[in-house]
């Protein structure tokens, strides 16, 4: 049960786009339509913002949008806000029925 | 609207068992799984284990198996986590959070922390 990698941090500027890579194994990210992603802000519960790799949830806003290929998934954040600033997690169901999460980025915006 | 809520936390001695509840109001309990989610200070997230709908099927995290029993009671429409020969590096903010159809945890309490020390 080795956790997702991700990077530790990542940042760009107000209005751009960044992407957060989550690299797993074919025994989970690669094996599975199951990568989700959370962000979670200091002292704060995490929030689910993808599931099935690119579905957002109601609510969520669609400047957020995931893909995946092959053992990867990624996060893209578009027309970046001051509030985007925190951590973001992914996480993805494996072949032994439990679940796995990423290191967490910091995603800073300068 | 869907609500959990953690409890039972605080400071246990190495060795010792701690209970953690989460009740869960908002939804029909017994038609979702619920996870065990954990985060120590400063760190990430970490999975610690799942149960079915009906509590008829656990899977655990290899760091918590054998130690962590996760139950529920649909009637009360609350999740348990028997933590049993704690350790210092179980310290940390535990999340119960409800599950969206297998695909990922949809809904998460506001935690409760543990801290494991003599």
């Amino acid at each position: 049960q080795s956790a997702l990698t991700q990077p530790a941090s990542v940042s760009g500027s107000p209005g751009q786009s960044i992407t957060i890579s989550c690299t797993g194994t074919s025994s989970d990210v690669g094996g599975y339509n199951y990568v989700s992603w959370y962000q979670q802000h200091p002292g704060k519960a995490p929030k689910l913002i993808i599931y099935a790799v690119s579905n957002r949830p109601s609510g969520v806003s669609n400047r957020f949008s995931g893909s995946k290929s092959g053992n990867t998934a990624s996060l893209t954040i578009s027309g970046l806000q001051a509030e985007d600033e925190t951590d973001y997690y992914c996480s993805s169901y494996t072949s032994s029925s439990t679940w796995v999460f990423g290191g967490g980025t910091k995603l800073s915006v300068l | 609207q869907v609500q959990l809520v953690e409890s039972g936390g605080g400071v246990v001695q190495p060795g010792r068992s701690l209970r953690l509840s989460c009740a869960a109001s908002g939804f029909i309990f017994g038609t979702y799984g619920m996870h065990w989610v954990r985060q120590a200070p400063g760190k990430g997230l970490e999975w610690v284990a799942v149960i079915s709908k009906d509590g008829s099927n656990q899977w655990y995290a290899d760091s918590v198996k054998g130690r962590f029993t996760v139950s529920r009671d649909n009637s009360k429409n609350t999740l348990f986590l028997q933590m049993n020969r704690l350790r210092p590096e179980d310290a940390a903010v535990y999340y119960c959070a409800r599950d969206r159809l297998d695909t990922a945890l949809e809904y998460w309490g506001q935690g409760v922390l543990v801290t494991v020390s003599s």
